[in-house]
């Protein structure tokens, strides 16, 4: 079964960019599967980022991170990336990145996710 | 965007006894592609059911999911002490996808 791992927790200053990445153990998820990222910030209830599509690579941002957020897929290393830019103090959350079980973002459940990483603003 | 309401916000029960978790949605959920996710403290969530009532591999059979169109039932049949945490559900079924607040299960 496909694991994720995502990179270390972050400290970032206001106004600054973090690049989160998630990268797949036991198989080739990037080309097969879509791939969405889910932040929670302390306290509070799961947010879907947005997500890429597998084979064409086609990104769909919720609007609130619309302009702030570029979500990537490198398939020849099987990683996914997260990029959040113009950090604020509210963007302090675990981010998580997560498998779907299928090539597309609709109609395919999260099935597989990363333990999560701590980005501090 | 499809707005999902949870109820309640939190509920106290005790091992043995059964819970009934409620998820509402603004709009029929397409498909009826409603997923319930189990949290517990400083953990990932964890799938527990898909496409409404099927429950995902290695789920307990006491977890069992409802409904469809608008409103969906998360029913834990008899509660273990593992399963107190938060339950969050989520409809993949059109862009962009959307959480429940959770529920909070508690002793």
């Amino acid at each position: 079964q496909v694991q994720l791992v995502e990179s270390g927790a972050e400290v970032k200053k206001p106004g600054s960019s973090v690049k989160v990445s998630c990268k797949a153990s036991g198989g080739t998820f990037v080309r097969n599967y879509a791939i969405s990222w889910v932040r929670q910030a302390p306290g509070q209830g799961l947010e879907w980022m947005g997500g890429i599509t597998a084979i064409f690579g086609t990104v769909n941002y919720a609007q609130k991170f619309q302009g702030r957020v570029t979500i990537t897929a490198d398939e020849p290393t099987s990683t996914a990336y997260m990029e959040l830019s113009s950090l604020r103090s509210d963007d302090t959350a675990v981010y998580y990145c997560a498998k779907h079980n299928g090539y597309a973002l609709s109609g395919f459940y999260m099935d597989v996710w990363g333990k999560g990483t701590t980005v501090t603003v | 965007e499809i707005v999902l309401t949870q109820s309640p916000g939190t509920l106290s029960l005790s091992p043995g006894e059964r819970a009934t978790l409620s998820c509402r949605a603004s709009q029929s959920v397409t498909n009826n592609y409603l997923a319930w996710y189990q949290q517990n403290p400083g953990q990932a969530p964890r799938l527990l059911i898909y496409g409404a009532f099927s429950r995902a591999t290695g789920i307990p059979d006491r977890f069992s999911g409802s409904g469809s169109g608008t409103d969906f039932t998360l029913t834990i049949s008899r509660l273990e002490p593992e399963d107190f945490a938060v339950y969050y559900c989520q409809q993949y079924g059109s862009s962009p996808q959307s959480f429940g607040q959770g529920t909070k299960l508690e002793l």
